[in-house]
This record gives structure tokens, sequence and C-alpha cells, in this order.
């Protein structure tokens, strides 16, 4: 059974870093087919990506967000934790992680997706 | 072009089709992947590939591409889907993700 778990603070100040951790089960980060990638939703608004690593420690970043994002994992302890520096209110959002599956299908296409999200915490950012 | 484009809403009578699409230049090398997310919940996949569905997500759900265009057909909506619906893929560079801005169902 393949579960994430958001973990990590619920209300950060402006100005402060944001850490926070997913830990995985049901699943291997040292699999070779699978990632996990970082997405948030502020209230009531739409899904944004923000950041992915892979088991060859493959990572991307949203290009609006680069400069204030971190992404690394801990195989051994399944876990992948994200940094986000210099937190304001706008980053008030619903942090999810989720797991990347990769696969070729029967016509050659390399597809990837995201099939399993972690439940999300909600990180407000307020003084 | 790293934009996925929804309509805000759609509306579908009880046992009625409805086709949600998303537009995006993306589309056109990335197939899209759809995801149904309901109040206070994570978002659950429904489509991906080609069209395939994961397991318990039910055969009304279906997906087709064409062009710059994706498309989440739902054959005899339900009241349970009524909910939020997102569309996502690899940008047009592959290294990236985008995510449209999605479409709320309302199922009459």
């Amino acid at each position: 059974q393949v579960t994430l778990k958001e973990s990590g603070p619920v209300l950060v100040k402006p100005t402060e870093t944001l850490t926070l951790t997913c830990t995985v089960s049901g699943f291997s980060l040292s699999n070779a087919r699978m990632g996990v990638s970082w997405i948030r939703q502020p209230p009531g608004k739409a899904l944004e990506w923000l950041a992915h690593i892979f088991s060859n420690d493959e990572k991307s970043y949203s290009t609006s967000l680069k400069s204030r994002l971190t992404i690394s994992k801990d195989t051994s302890k399944s876990q992948v934790v994200l940094t986000m520096t210099n937190m304001d209110p706008v980053d008030t959002a619903t942090y999810y992680c989720a797991r990347i599956r990769s696969y070729y299908d029967s016509s050659g296409y390399y597809v990837r997706l995201f099939d399993y999200w972690g439940q999300g915490t909600l990180v407000t950012v307020s003084s | 072009s790293s934009e996925l484009t929804q309509d805000p809403a759609v509306s579908v009578a009880l046992g009625q089709t409805v086709r949600i699409t998303c537009q995006g230049d993306s589309l056109r090398s990335y197939y899209a992947s759809w995801y149904q997310q309901k109040p206070g919940q994570a978002p659950v996949l429904v489509i991906y590939g080609k069209n395939n569905r994961p397991s318990g997500i039910p055969d009304r759900f279906s997906g087709s591409s064409s062009g710059n265009t994706a498309s989440l057909t739902i054959t005899g909506a339900q009241a349970e889907d009524e909910a939020d619906y997102y569309c996502n893929s690899r940008d047009s560079s592959g290294n990236l993700w985008v995510f449209g801005g999605g479409t709320k169902l309302t199922v009459l």
C-alpha cells in the first residue's frame, strides 16, 4: 500500500524558512521509475507544481520559485524534504507531496504522472 | 507556452455526458493526467496516459487528446462526480510540470 504523509509547521512567520518533510511507504525512493514531487494549493485556488526529485537525484524546480526552493531526499529514511526560503503571506497554502510514476506505454511514449498523493498540510504564513 | 487552460466551471444534468477540456502547447508532446478534487480532500488521479484509469475509478471516466487539447469525459455523470477537475502535464521542455486552472463540475 503506497502512502505519503507531509509534516512540518502549521504556522511560519514572514521571512522565515519553511521545511516540509514527506515520508513515504509502500515504495522505495531508490526505484528508478519513481520520484516525488511537491505541489501546493492556496486556499480556493489552483494546484501549483513546486519541485521534484528522482532516485538518481535528478531535481527540477518551478521557474518562478527556483531561487527559494531546495528539494532533497534521504532514501534510508524514505523521506523527501522541501525547503522554501523567505516565506511570505502569499505562500499560505496546503502543501502536498505526490509520487511520480514513470513508464513507457505501448506506443513507446515515456509517461510520467502523479499517481499517489499525501493528505496535504496547511501552512499559514503570518506574523 | 507552459500554460494549461481549462474552463472555470461546467455543469451537467444527472446521468448525462460532460466533457472537460484542457488546452496547451505541451499537450502536443505529452499526455495529460486528470485529477478529481473534492472539498477538503487531496486530488485523486482519474485518467492518465493515452486513456488509462487507475484501479477503483469508474469506467464512466475516459480521456482523449487531439492536437493541443486533452479532454476528460464523464459518461452518465453521477452526483458524486461533483468536484474540481485539474489537468496536468509536463511542460514543453519536458523537465517541469504544469497544472490547469481547474474546472468546477456541478451535477444538476
